[in-house]
């Protein structure tokens, strides 16, 4: 079953501008991770939230998660061609025995 | 820190033929997965290995896939007879201590059934 969503499906912007991404899920959960995947170096952990958190940045990386609408976004600013990959959300419910459910994920394309 | 390790990156195979794939956790890691991938969307998980036992083999289909944990360290995952549908990148992966972490993901199999 398909708990997180990403939205868009697909994202091109030029290098330099900012990228956003956001992610709707089904159920309550415990928390929400994001992920890159990209040829380069296979997939990799962004961030985890925590369903009492409600923002987490790490870098130029700026998560934030609303529970009450059950999404989260994932923001980038000053996209570099290195971001260019794809960002999935990952999320853990009680009613999934707390396996990680995953999107199909957002492609994003930083055009140089 | 050694990363997950996963072999053979690639393979081909025809249809009805056996496979596996093996994978090293990183060390210390108690939580294993096995996750196949189709192109275009998310990772699916097959099985989770708590150290050397089964935690959720749900999505695993049992008539032909098989997954072991031996020692609780490295893992092997065997297809057995392949179908078409089977091609995927399968990935696997290792968490310190299960689903509330973060999880750590190897360079995957490629597999492709012909």
């Amino acid at each position: 079953s398909q708990q997180g969503e990403e939205d868009p499906q697909a994202l091109s912007i030029q290098e330099g501008e900012n990228a956003t991404m956001n992610c709707s899920y089904k159920t309550s959960i415990n928390n929400l991770q994001w992920y890159r995947q990209n040829s380069g170096r296979g997939l990799v952990h962004l961030i985890l939230i925590r369903s009492n958190e409600r923002e987490k940045h790490s870098g130029r990386l700026r998560v934030t998660l609303d529970t009450s609408k059950k999404s989260s976004s994932l923001l980038i600013t000053a996209s570099r061609a290195a971001d260019t990959a794809s960002y999935f959300c990952a999320t853990d419910a009680w009613d999934s025995n707390y396996q990680l459910i995953w999107g199909a994920g957002t492609k994003l394309i930083i055009k140089p | 820190e050694a990363g997950v390790a996963q072999s053979p990156r690639y393979k081909i195979i025809e249809k009805r033929q056996s496979v596996a794939f093996w994978c090293n956790p990183i060390s210390g890691h108690a939580t294993l997965y096995w996750y196949q991938q189709i192109l275009g969307q998310g990772p699916k998980l097959l099985i989770q290995f708590q150290n050397n036992g089964v935690v959720d083999d749900s999505q695993l289909p049992k008539d032909r896939f098989s997954a072991e944990r031996l020692k609780g360290v490295d893992s092997t995952l065997k297809i057995q007879p392949a179908k078409l549908e089977d091609s995927a990148v399968y990935l696997c992966a290792s968490s310190l201590r299960g689903n509330h972490y973060e999880q750590y993901f190897g360079p995957g199999t490629r597999l492709t059934v012909t």
